[in-house]
C-alpha cells in the first residue's frame, strides 16, 4: 500500500516556464512534507519542506502548497531552468519528522531549451 | 561542512555471500538511517538509529540484513546471504534530532548481486 503517491513518473516543461509536480499521501499521520531533488549517481538532496500547520511554503523559485483536506501537496518551480532538470521525490513524515521517511517513486522534470 | 560518507560507491557479488556497507554521518547528527532504493522506486526506510539504539527496523528483512551504530557514529549495514532482489542502492541519510529536520543523503552504494 503506497502511502505517497506520485502519479507522474515524468514531465516535460519549457525553459521559463512554471513546473508543478504533485503528490499525494494517505496516513493522516504524515505532519511534515518535504521535496527532494536527484541526479543520476547522487544521493538525493534536500530542496524545501512544509509542516501541516503551514499551507504554503516559498524558498527562491521554489513554493510547495499542502493542502491537508485533500491531502495533496505541489511544488512549483518559478522559472524552470535547466539545471532543474532531476528526479524529484516527495516525502512525508509522522510525529514531527521523527520517524524515518516514506518517499513516492519520484518525478522525472526534463525542461526544454 | 562534510557531507553524509559512504562506502563503497560499488560493489558485485554473487548471491548467497555476504557483504558490508559503511556510513559516516554528518557530525553532530544524532540520528541515522539506511534506506534501500530499487530501481524505478523511491527510497524505503530500513532502519533508523538515534544515537546507538534503534529507533524503527519494522521493514528490515532480519533473517539476511543487520545494521549497527557503534558509539553513536559511524554505522555499518550487512547482507548475510545476498539474494538477487537485493539489488539495489543503498542510502546512508542523518539528521539534527528535533522537530521538522531534514536528512541529508549520502551518495549511496548501488549492490548487484548476480
Amino acid at each position: 500500500d503506497q502511502q505517497v503517491k506520485q502519479n507522474s513518473p515524468s514531465l516535460s516543461v519549457q525553459e521559463g516556464r512554471i513546473s508543478i509536480l504533485n503528490c499525494d499521501y494517505t496516513n493522516s499521520m504524515f505532519d511534515y512534507f518535504l521535496w527532494y531533488k536527484k541526479y543520476p549517481a547522487e544521493g538525493p538532496t534536500f530542496l524545501i519542506s512544509i509542516s501541516s500547520i503551514k499551507d504554503k511554503n516559498e524558498d527562491g523559485r521554489f513554493t510547495v502548497f499542502l493542502n491537508k483536506s485533500a491531502k495533496h501537496l505541489s511544488l512549483h518551480i518559478v522559472p524552470s531552468q535547466p539545471g532543474d532538470s532531476a528526479v524529484y521525490f516527495c516525502a512525508a513524515s509522522a510525529r514531527g519528522g521523527a520517524d524515518g521517511l516514506t518517499f513516492g517513486k519520484g518525478t522525472h522534470l526534463i525542461i526544454q531549451p | 561542512e562534510a557531507g553524509v560518507a559512504q562506502s563503497p560507491r560499488y560493489k558485485i557479488i554473487e548471491k548467497r555471500q555476504s557483504v558490508a556497507f559503511w556510513c559516516n554521518p554528518i557530525s553532530g547528527h544524532a540520528t541515522l538511517y539506511w534506506y534501500q532504493q530499487i530501481l524505478g522506486q523511491g527510497p524505503k526506510l530500513l532502519i533508523q538509529f538515534q544515537n546507538n539504539g534503534v529507533v524503527d527496523d519494522s521493514q528490515l528483512p532480519k533473517d539476511r540484513f543487520s545494521a549497527e551504530r557503534l558509539k553513536g557514529v559511524d554505522s555499518t549495514l550487512k547482507i548475510q546471504p545476498a539474494k538477487l532482489e537485493d539489488s539495489a542502492v543503498y542510502l546512508c541519510a542523518s539528521s539534527l534530532t528535533g522537530a521538522y529536520t531534514e536528512a541529508f543523503f549520502g551518495q549511496g552504494t548501488r549492490l548487484t548481486v548476480v
